[in-house]
């Protein structure tokens, strides 16, 4: 079954602390694997997007890193900002026989306290 | 606006009523997406708009939701005979993919329409 987990669901961190968001799938065919920011009431920003062949991408502060051998992706945050405080997608997508899928974790919400 | 618009924001309906919500993509875009976001779960995605190919229905989660796009600009979704199960938040992205296939597009989504069934 195709499958998209995150761990930790919640987490509370001090502003200026770095925190790391983790993903684990079960998904093939895997053709490339994203992390999203949804802040409250707000519709999903991307933040990072990774192929079978790249194990690391950077945005500012953010940086994921994926091992397409154990199935795992993560997400680092650091120096955080009161701004972070958001829920932190994963999604994977793959293809189908009806042609394309996406396959969404339940996210890990993210608050950071002054 | 540059983005993509939803509309409406909020719509409240009785169960059995049908529905229809909009999405405006952003111009030139040519991948068009919608999603479902039930309270306290994941993103669920529901259809796929690619150009002038065939649209990816797999996820529809039955034959109550179609959706449909005109050319490359407006998409419909529209639920018939809502149950209370379907309120969620109805979010639509677009992308400039030009492969029907995934690809390493940026989705940019609307605000969404939140779909509230009494």
């Amino acid at each position: 079954k195709n499958q998209v987990e995150q761990s930790p669901q919640s987490l509370i961190i001090l502003e200026g602390k770095n925190c790391t968001l983790q993903c684990n799938y079960t998904v093939s065919p895997f053709s490339n694997l994203r992390w999203y920011k949804q802040d409250t009431g707000r519709g999903p920003v991307s933040l990072t997007i990774m192929t079978f062949s790249e194990n690391t991408k950077s945005n500012g502060r953010y940086t994921a890193t994926l091992d397409a051998d154990t199935k795992q992706s993560s997400l680092h945050i650091t120096a955080s900002q009161l701004s972070d405080s958001a829920s932190y997608i994963c999604v994977v997508a793959l293809y189908n026989q009806a042609g394309t899928a996406l396959i969404f974790g339940k996210g890990t919400t993210l608050s950071v306290s002054s | 606006g540059a983005g993509v618009s939803q509309s409406p924001s909020n719509k409240v309906t009785e169960k059995g009523k049908d529905v229809e919500l909009r999405c405006d993509p952003i111009s030139g875009h040519t991948a068009l997406y919608w999603y479902r976001q039930r309270l306290g779960q994941g993103l669920e995605f529901l259809i796929y708009f690619q150009g002038n190919s065939a649209p990816d229905k797999s996820g529809l989660p039955s034959d109550r939701f179609s959706a449909e796009r005109t050319g490359e600009s407006v998409s419909t979704l529209t639920i018939q005979r809502t149950q209370q199960e379907d309120s969620a938040v109805y979010l639509c992205a677009s992308s400039l993919a030009h492969e029907r296939e995934p690809s390493t597009d940026t989705q940019y989504f609307g605000p969404g329409t939140r779909l509230t069934v009494l």
